[in-house]
């Protein structure tokens, strides 16, 4: 059965240095997101993205972040300057539709 | 804005019970609610998607029922296993939003040998 996959499963990075995390969506769906988990926390909304364009975003993803789809298969949430509060873990999903989404295993990003 | 509720935050059963896990949302607007299954450390699996037309929708041992109009959904697992040990996450779509889900907090299971 096809998966959401996710690269690293682990990162660990020092403050202000900028990360990229990367993630291959399910080959057919055309929906994308991002969400965070902070240790202990709810999983959280961060973005959302068709048709090459973000469809929606929350109060967190600010111009720290960005996503894009560099080619037909990957999909990458970029973080410029990263915080001590950015350590969480964080989760691609992607969609066939705007219904069932689809979890890859998370990367844990732990900011030092 | 939508909030999610899940009571009890923690639950142990003896193996072979029947359990109920509860999910409240504050905006009774959605396009649906998922359930899912969250193992220590890893990702999010899931379990059931029920429309909000939908009043239930079963897999195996589980059966997830909606109540919209209460802002209700339920999360039945019947003859509980070790194996189903994990955390429960309830999550809706729509209350203003056409993408995101919004979660709760979970409700965190151990069945007991």
């Amino acid at each position: 059965e096809p998966e959401v996959t996710q690269t690293p499963s682990h990162q660990v990075t020092q403050m202000g240095q900028e990360v990229i995390l990367r993630c291959v969506p399910i080959s057919n769906h055309l929906y994308f997101y991002w969400y965070r988990q902070i240790l202990g926390q709810k999983v959280e909304f961060l973005v959302s993205f068709y048709n090459n364009e973000i469809s929606e975003k929350s109060e967190i993803f600010d111009d720290q972040f960005s996503v894009e789809r560099p080619d037909g298969s990957n999909f990458t949430l970029k973080i410029r300057s990263t915080k001590l509060e950015d350590s969480a873990m964080y989760f691609c999903a992607s969609s066939p539709s705007e219904r069932k989404q689809f979890f890859g295993p998370g990367t844990r990003l732990t900011v030092l | 804005k939508q909030e999610v509720t899940q009571i009890p935050a923690a639950l142990s059963v003896p193996e072979g019970e029947n359990l109920v896990l509860n999910c409240s949302f504050t905006d009774s607007a959605i396009y649906n609610l998922q359930w899912f299954r969250q193992d220590p450390g890893k990702g999010l699996t899931s379990l059931l998607l029920i429309q909000s037309s939908q009043r239930e929708q079963t897999s195996g041992r589980l059966n997830a029922s909606l109540d919209k109009s209460s802002g209700r959904s339920t999360l039945y697992i019947a003859a509980s296993q070790p194996g189903d040990s994990a955390t429960y996450l309830c999550a809706v779509k729509g209350g203003g939003s056409n993408y995101k889900l919004t979660f709760g907090k979970g409700t965190l299971l151990t069945v007991n040998p």
